[in-house]
């Protein structure tokens, strides 16, 4: 299996300065179809999770452009420009490339 | 708009069996995979398993803690997706979530207690 891991697991933030979260994988999520199944999700307390990005770097319907993603290969990053009170929440990455799909164990972000 | 409702958690007792539904609405539920994702209470999130579109023959993949216990379904006429789950034990206590085209639904609570 695919193992995911974050960095760091805790972030404590300062409203409207920049957060980043770091994803590394066991293995290469470069797919056979040459697409690399990375996504990054959000999950606000007391709510489902949320898809933020897909496949590295594309923004899902809705989510604003303050969030960004970027990586190659196994080392992958969730950056949040500014930092926003609804941001709060934890972020998992998420790989579809292989089965069985796997998560990260999350990052909880708050506001310091 | 894309709209998933889950329901039929509940709670079983350990070697019990359990029905969950996801309910879809605003796409073709044919022409899209569709995902269980479970989340354990305080926990982080954990794939169940897939059901394929149509054009794959809606072939299925499982997790390894729930292959052979656990089976998903489609009925295309109720426009839902099922997840059959037998053998249950207590590790399995979880909100189950359905999900399509990135969108997640609210998620139904499966408890496994005696």
């Amino acid at each position: 299996d695919v193992v995911m891991t974050q960095t760091p697991l805790s972030l404590p933030v300062t409203l409207g300065q920049p957060a980043s979260i770091s994803c590394k994988s066991s293995q290469s999520l470069v797919s056979a179809d040459g697409n690399t199944y990375l996504s990054w999700l959000q999950q606000r307390p007391g709510q489902p999770p949320r898809l933020l990005i897909h496949k590295i770097s594309n923004r899902f319907s809705g989510v604003p452009d303050r969030f960004s993603g970027s990586g190659t290969g196994t080392d992958f990053t969730l950056k949040i420009s500014r930092v926003e009170a609804e941001d709060v929440g934890v972020y998992y990455c998420m790989q579809s490339s292989q089965y069985p799909l796997t998560f990260g164990p999350g990052t909880k972000v708050d506001i310091k | 708009e894309v709209q998933l409702v889950e329901s039929g958690g509940d709670l079983v007792q350990p070697g019990g069996s359990l029905r969950l539904s996801c309910a879809a609405s605003g796409f073709t539920l044919s022409d899209q995979l569709m995902d269980w994702v479970r989340q354990a209470p305080g926990k982080g999130l954990e794939w169940v398993g897939r059901s394929r579109n149509k054009a794959k023959s809606y072939t299925t993949e499982y997790a390894p803690s729930v292959k052979g216990r656990f089976t998903i379904s489609r009925d295309e006429s109720e426009n839902s997706v099922y997840l059959q789950m037998n053998s249950l034990m207590t590790e399995d206590t979880a909100v189950y979530y359905c999900v399509a085209l990135g969108h997640w639904g609210q998620g139904t609570l499966v408890t496994v207690s005696s």
